[in-house]
């Protein structure tokens, strides 16, 4: 079956601090894979894919096919960060997303 | 942000009265997707539509129904409301589907007493 897992509820660091988003996900074929983050009380807003490879608010991801993961980077952690972070997959043959559950990021001053 | 739209933005209703969400785009997207979000749960897709009148269930459809009439609309009814369905619901819509991401609206917070 397909599932993305988050294994974090909440991850909380200080400014200026790496940050590791972590992404598993459970997929036999090829996904894609992308972030969603959600500031408070706002619409959910694509961060990144990983088709595109670049890097969007310094995050970056890669794709490991041999771990199956998708982990979200940050070298150095900004208060605007502090956000829900969704990990989602979208198989090649359908149009759905397959939501984790998410993390809550909190970066303290 | 995509031109996507949801109401109202906020309904509080009572057990067993019947409720519709609305979502309005303006970007003449042919996939419109109907999600909720639900705290340890993330979002769950509840149904989707991938044309005008043609939609279909997603992973947590039960008590719940949808309508496209038009390209721009796509309704998402409560039949008898319960407190389960307490929830934030999120429209999304994405151009061609497979190959596009999705684009999501502003979100509805919906309590059922």
């Amino acid at each position: 079956a397909q599932r993305v897992t988050q294994p974090e509820k909440l991850l909380s660091v200080f400014k200026g601090a790496p940050v590791e988003l972590k992404c598993n996900y459970s997929y036999s074929g090829s996904p894609e894979l992308f972030w969603y983050v959600q500031y408070s009380r706002q619409r959910l807003q694509l961060l990144l894919r990983h088709i595109s490879r670049e890097s969007i608010k310094g995050f970056t991801a890669d794709l490991n096919k041999g771990e199956t993961s998708f982990h979200l980077k940050k070298p150095f952690a900004q208060e605007e960060d502090s956000a829900m972070y969704y990990c989602a997959l979208r198989s090649y043959n359908t149009d759905k997303l397959i939501f984790g559950t998410g993390t809550r990021l909190q970066v303290f001053p | 942000d995509a031109g996507i739209t949801q109401s109202p933005r906020h309904k509080v209703t009572e057990t067993g009265t019947p409720v519709t969400l609305r979502c309005h785009q303006t970007e003449n997207h042919r996939y419109m997707y109907w999600y909720r979000q639900d705290p340890g749960h993330g979002l769950r897709l509840i149904h989707y539509s991938y044309g005008v009148k043609d939609t279909d269930k997603g992973e947590v459809s039960d008590g719940y129904s949808v309508s496209r009439s038009k390209t721009e609309d796509f309704l998402l009814t409560l039949e008898s409301a319960t407190s389960s369905q307490t929830s934030v619901y999120f429209c999304a819509i994405s151009e061609a589907g497979k190959k596009e991401t999705q684009y999501f609206g502003p979100g509805t917070r919906l309590l059922v007493l």
